[in-house]
């Protein structure tokens, strides 16, 4: 999977759960993101980190949290307070000093059931 | 923030016809500009991107056009054949603190090659 893989590839979440989507990258890259991509819509930045053990909000951070406990992982949990969660979640990753180089996962689709 | 705008966001051509996307951005100071392929269902993959000190950037079929007194950059495939159908993406990218870089996405093309 290019070295990123994000899993389950789909998740089914009851109202009222919240549930936590994985992204693992053995690239050695330092910085990795969270984007959402709805119909229409793009690509959108929920959550980014730059280092382990620090992250910062994006442009829709409201209702997911995220950690970055080590380099080559950055879970991302979709909670109950996300109103409208049902999306298709990509996660990406580069090396920090450079602003090219990103490499995305291949995506999670959750469906709120 | 920055903010990317792309038209148009449906196009759909002839094979062998050429297909222009265009992009707006709103930050002068973004200075790296990919465009992304997704193919439905897939990841973005990178197609080709240009920097702020070139004007214009070509690899086979493809190419990247840049104007930044205008802050607007078009991305231009020739030749266009049935696998090239997918959406587009482009994106605009500026250091913010430090290392810190953000990609900014317009909203996509849709574009359909009819054989």
């Amino acid at each position: 999977d290019g070295g990123i893989t994000q899993s389950p590839k789909y998740l089914f979440r009851k109202e009222g759960q919240n549930v936590t989507l994985s992204c693992e990258q053995n690239l050695n890259h330092d910085a990795m993101y969270w984007y959402r991509q709805d119909p229409g819509q793009g690509l959108r930045l929920i959550y980014y980190s730059q280092i382990v053990n620090d992250f910062q909000k994006g442009d829709i951070a409201e209702g997911y949290s995220v950690s970055r406990e080590k380099k080559e992982s950055f879970p991302l949990t979709v909670t109950s307070a996300q109103k409208n969660p049902t999306a298709f979640y990509l996660c990406a990753s580069r090396f920090q000093a450079s602003p090219d180089g990103y490499t995305f996962g291949s995506g999670t689709r959750l469906t709120v059931v | 923030g920055e903010n990317v705008e792309q038209h148009p966001s449906t196009l759909s051509v002839q094979e062998g016809d050429s297909a222009v996307i265009k992009c707006t951005y709103s930050d002068s100071a973004s200075n790296y500009f990919p465009w992304y392929k997704q193919e439905l269902g897939k990841r973005p993959q990178l197609i080709i991107d240009i920097r702020s000190n070139v004007g214009e950037k070509k690899d086979q079929r493809i190419a990247v056009t840049l104007n930044k007194t205008a802050k607007h950059f078009s991305l231009h495939i020739t030749e266009t054949q049935p696998e090239d159908s997918a959406v587009y993406f482009c994106a605009a990218s500026k250091r913010s603190g430090g290392s810190n870089y953000k990609l900014t996405f317009g909203k996509g093309t849709l574009l359909t090659v009819n054989p």
